[in-house]
């Protein structure tokens, strides 16, 4: 079946630690997104990228890096310059723009907790 | 930017009986979309609007998007304890990203 993985489901973090959290997709997306979800939020735009070797930031990317090297792989890294990590983290992969109006569909998550 | 609002945040309702959630944007919108999250689940996309006054049905699920397409609700009729979840409304102007409210959580007791 096709969808979206993300892994770990949990991750721990210790101050001053990088940490990356992958994303994959045999979706076969062209675009791919990072939210972060903290509770009564909503989701918060961190990354997206809608082709290879391509990307943007969103609204809160500060502290983040991603990389798009390969079409089917988004993974997010939460550096130490990200003051406030603890969140629950969703990716999500839809059609390119243009190319049909579907929805985003996403990842079941990975929480990351700083410890 | 663009801003989504939503309302309400929360919602009680007694099984049986009906729901609506509100969407507001600061800006005329290209489409929009409506997405579920269960408790401890990941969203899941129900529908996406496009046209001024569109009106879509998803069994007990009423959806409408507003003539200025400035707005949007989502009614549910006759919630089940399996409408339980979080209710997201996201919109976007053209070829931009969703930008999504923030949410309404619905709790059905039975």
């Amino acid at each position: 079946d096709g969808g979206i993985t993300q892994s770990p489901k949990y991750l721990f973090r210790k101050e001053g630690q990088n940490v990356t959290l992958s994303c994959e997709q045999n979706l076969n997306h062209d675009a791919m997104y990072w939210y972060r979800q903290d509770p009564g939020q909503g989701l918060r735009l961190i990354y997206y990228s809608q082709i290879v070797n391509d990307f943007q930031k969103g609204d809160i990317a500060e502290g983040y890096s991603v990389s798009r090297e390969k079409k089917e792989s988004f993974p997010l890294t939460v550096t130490s310059a990200q003051k406030n990590p603890t969140a629950f983290y969703l990716c999500a992969s839809r059609l390119a723009p243009g190319q049909g109006s579907y929805g985003y569909t996403f990842g079941s998550g990975t929480r990351l907790t700083v410890v | 930017g663009q801003q989504v609002m939503q309302i309400p945040q929360y919602q009680h309702v007694q099984e049986g009986e009906d729901f609506t959630t509100y969407c507001n944007s600061s800006t005329t919108l290209s489409n929009i979309q409506w997405y579920k999250q269960r408790p401890g689940g990941h969203p899941v996309f129900l529908i996406q609007l496009v046209k001024s006054g569109e009106v879509k049905k998803q069994k007990r699920l009423t959806f409408q998007f507003g003539e200025a397409k400035k707005n949007s609700s989502l009614h549910i009729t006759a919630t089940q304890t399996t409408d339980v979840g979080t209710y997201f409304c996201a919109g976007s102007s053209g070829y931009s990203t969703l930008t999504f409210g923030k949410g309404t959580m619905l709790l059905v007791s039975p």
